[in-house]
């Protein structure tokens, strides 16, 4: 695998359940990002991990958990989600700093029912 | 904080035309700025990127930008469309504070036979 890799690609889940998204990157960057994407509306950062710890948490709310095990992994746990959280989950990966650019993965496609 | 904006969001030339996609950006700094591509059912690609050397920046595809700070404008050409350009593209610029990238809202191309 290389690059950015991302699973499932496509997920159905009703709003009661417990599901996880995974991301791994095969760039060795020390970075890591979700973006939420809508119909209608721009890319929204949710979350950003350097080395590991995060550092930004653009006020998702709670039923959105990440996790970052490693500098090559990172996971989107889900629970009790809303119909208006259906979208494109997008992960990325950088190096640190402002001026990296970041490589994305092919998103999971999430619908909540 | 750093913000893009994208001037329409459909554009339609047809094939072996200029494409010209507009963005502007606001930034007390100065700004790094990128061109992403997202093709359907896919992530994003970086096209090409600017961060202080020469203005004028060559990409991928036969893409380019030219950074104008008296216009505050970053926008993508090309000289001549092809089909496989139909996509979406996305302006962004580095946000200093988050260590993230401030996406446009996206421009959906189209090309016509």
């Amino acid at each position: 695998e290389t690059g950015v890799t991302q699973t499932p690609r496509h997920l159905v889940m009703g709003m009661t359940n417990k599901k996880s998204l995974k991301c791994e990157q095969h760039l060795g960057h020390n970075a890591m990002y979700w973006y939420k994407q809508s119909a209608k509306k721009p890319l929204e950062l949710m979350f950003v991990y350097n080395f590991k710890e995060q550092t930004e948490n653009n006020s998702v709310p709670s039923r959105f958990s990440p996790e970052c095990p490693n500098s090559s992994h990172l996971f989107l746990h889900l629970h009790t989600l809303q119909p208006e959280d259906s979208a494109l989950y997008l992960c990325a990966s950088s190096q640190p700093g402002y001026f990296h650019e970041q490589f994305f993965g092919p998103g999971t496609r999430l619908t909540v029912l | 904080a750093q913000s893009v904006t994208q001037l329409g969001s459909h554009v339609s030339v047809s094939e072996g035309a200029l494409v010209l996609l507009r963005c502007n950006y606001s930034s007390s700094v100065p700004p790094y700025l990128f061109w992403y591509v997202q093709y359907p059912n896919q992530g994003l690609q970086l096209l090409l990127k600017y961060t202080s050397a020469a203005t004028l920046v060559k990409g991928i595809n036969g893409f380019e930008a030219e950074f104008k700070k008296s216009e505050t404008s970053f926008h993508l050409t090309k000289p001549s469309a092809h089909m496989s350009d139909a996509a979406e593209y996305f302006c962004a610029v580095s946000d200093f504070a988050g260590y993230a990238l401030n996406f446009g809202k996206g421009t959906s191309l189209l090309v016509t036979p």
